[in-house]
């Protein structure tokens, strides 16, 4: 298997712009989860879904951040209007629901916003 | 609410020390506990994992965790570091069952001496 995918690897872009984070989770898992993270704030859930459902998105910082997933192999977050502060690395992660729930991270989306 | 407390922010340490990171958590059901691990510019990886049965867990590159359940606690450690074990370490929790989300602490960034 492949991991979990996510792209772009990189992402830089202008304070105003739209910004677009893509991830592919493992083939088989039916838990999905967004990440932030920033050397003052840590590691930050952001969102969750099991079986494409949103469960949790209490992390989610304001209204300018959307996440979904429309099927199991697919989920975007996105950042509308984006501004500095949201700089940051992005990670996705998946696991399986029911057993260890260990979770397996993609290699992350770094966002910096000028 | 449910928190993992990892106690030490930062460790430097010289190649051949032990080394013992302590985690504490506040959840007192049936718990998921895990190390994670992410070296400079990667993302997180799992070092090991409690589920059930031995309380400790033998993980990858040589660390070593024991749940300790009186305690409430799952220290890291391992006995001989290497300058590749420079990285930063997370311990997390997850309450088992059907609740997926697992909540890490704010992680130990350790140093290791050539």
């Amino acid at each position: 298997d492949a991991g979990v995918i996510q792209s772009p690897r990189h992402e830089v872009t202008e304070m105003g712009q739209e910004v677009t984070l893509r991830c592919k989770p493992i083939s088989g898992h039916n838990s999905l989860f967004w990440y932030r993270q920033t050397m003052m704030r840590g590691l930050e859930l952001l969102i969750y879904f099991n079986n494409n459902v949103p469960i949790d998105d209490s992390g989610m910082p304001e209204d300018r951040f959307s996440a979904k997933m429309p099927n199991a192999s697919f989920s975007t977050l996105k950042i509308q209007p984006s501004e500095p502060r949201d700089s940051a690395v992005y990670f996705c992660a998946s696991s399986l629901l029911a057993g260890d729930n260990e979770q397996f991270f993609g290699p992350g989306t770094r966002l910096t916003v000028l | 609410a449910q928190s993992v407390s990892q106690h030490n922010h930062h460790v430097i340490l010289s190649e051949a020390a032990s080394l013992e990171l302590g985690c504490n958590y506040s959840y007192g059901g049936t718990v998921n506990l895990f190390w994670y691990v992410q070296y400079p510019g990667q993302h997180l990886q799992l070092l090991l994992k409690y589920f059930s049965g031995d309380p400790l867990v033998k993980g990858i590159k040589g660390f070593e965790a024991e749940f300790i359940k009186s305690k409430f606690s799952f220290n890291l450690r391992k006995p001989s570091v290497q300058w590749s074990d420079t990285a930063e370490y997370f311990c997390a929790v997850n309450r088992g069952g059907r609740d997926d989300k697992i909540i890490f602490g704010k992680g130990t960034r350790l140093h290791i001496l050539p």
